[in-house]
């Protein structure tokens, strides 16, 4: 069964100290995993795509990474603006299907 | 463009009565999803259309809950009869997949509260 699983489900940091947030992913013919950021009331916000293992991208503070069976997003130096929850998804399939499986989200929050 | 659109923002609703919600997809996108967020669920996918027509349906719960997309540029997402189960916060997303980089874009969600 396709699954995605996140760890850790809460993580607190302090300010500019350093962290890694995990997806974990088992599916059939990965067709691109894709992370987001929830803010409270709000929808999720799109941050990366990431199509092959080996492949990387960055956006300000944030860094994430592929491999075949995970992603990692890496904070560095974080800032308190940096808390929300944040979402891994994956779309998969043998054919160009549009369908996004969402991991439980992790959960972060940076203090001053 | 403003981006996906929903409406309302909140409904609140007595168990029994009927409600309906909706969504303008990004012009120019060819699919839209409905999703259901939970605590305990997280954000489950009920169900999408590619191009107006819908493709999986295997998220909805029941058969108390319909989704209709009659032109490209509006969907609704109906529950009949309503139970305080079905409180949760709804979204609707659009996306293009004739682009690399096919994510999908969300709307702010509808909060249900079904008492």
């Amino acid at each position: 069964e396709d699954q995605v699983t996140q760890s850790p489900e809460a993580l607190r940091l302090q300010e500019g100290e350093s962290s890694s947030l995990n997806c974990s992913y088992t599916v059939s013919g990965l067709r691109g995993l894709f992370w987001y950021r929830q803010d409270p009331g709000k929808g999720p916000e799109f941050l990366f795509t990431l199509y092959s293992a080996g492949e990387e991208k960055e956006k300000e503070r944030l860094k994430a990474t592929l491999t075949k069976k995970e992603s990692f997003l890496h904070i560095t130096a974080p800032k308190p603006e940096d808390s929300a929850t944040y979402l891994c998804a994956v779309r998969h399939g043998s054919s160009n299907t549009g369908k996004l499986i969402f991991g439980q989200g992790t959960t972060l929050q940076v203090k001053p | 463009d403003a981006g996906v659109i929903q409406s309302p923002r909140h409904e609140v609703t007595e168990m029994g009565q009927e409600v309906t919600l909706r969504c303008k997809p990004i012009s120019g996108h060819d699919y839209l999803f409905w999703y259901r967020q939970t605590m305990m669920r997280g954000l489950e996918l009920l169900i999408y259309f590619n191009n107006n027509v819908p493709i999986d349906d295997s998220g909805m719960p029941e058969d108390r809950f319909s989704a209709k997309m009659p032109n490209a540029s509006f969907s609704t997402l109906k529950i009949q009869p309503s139970e305080p189960r079905d409180s949760a916060v709804y979204f609707c997303a659009s996306s293009f997949q004739g682009a690399p980089g096919t994510e999908a874009f969300f709307g702010q969600g509808t909060r249900l509260t079904v008492v």
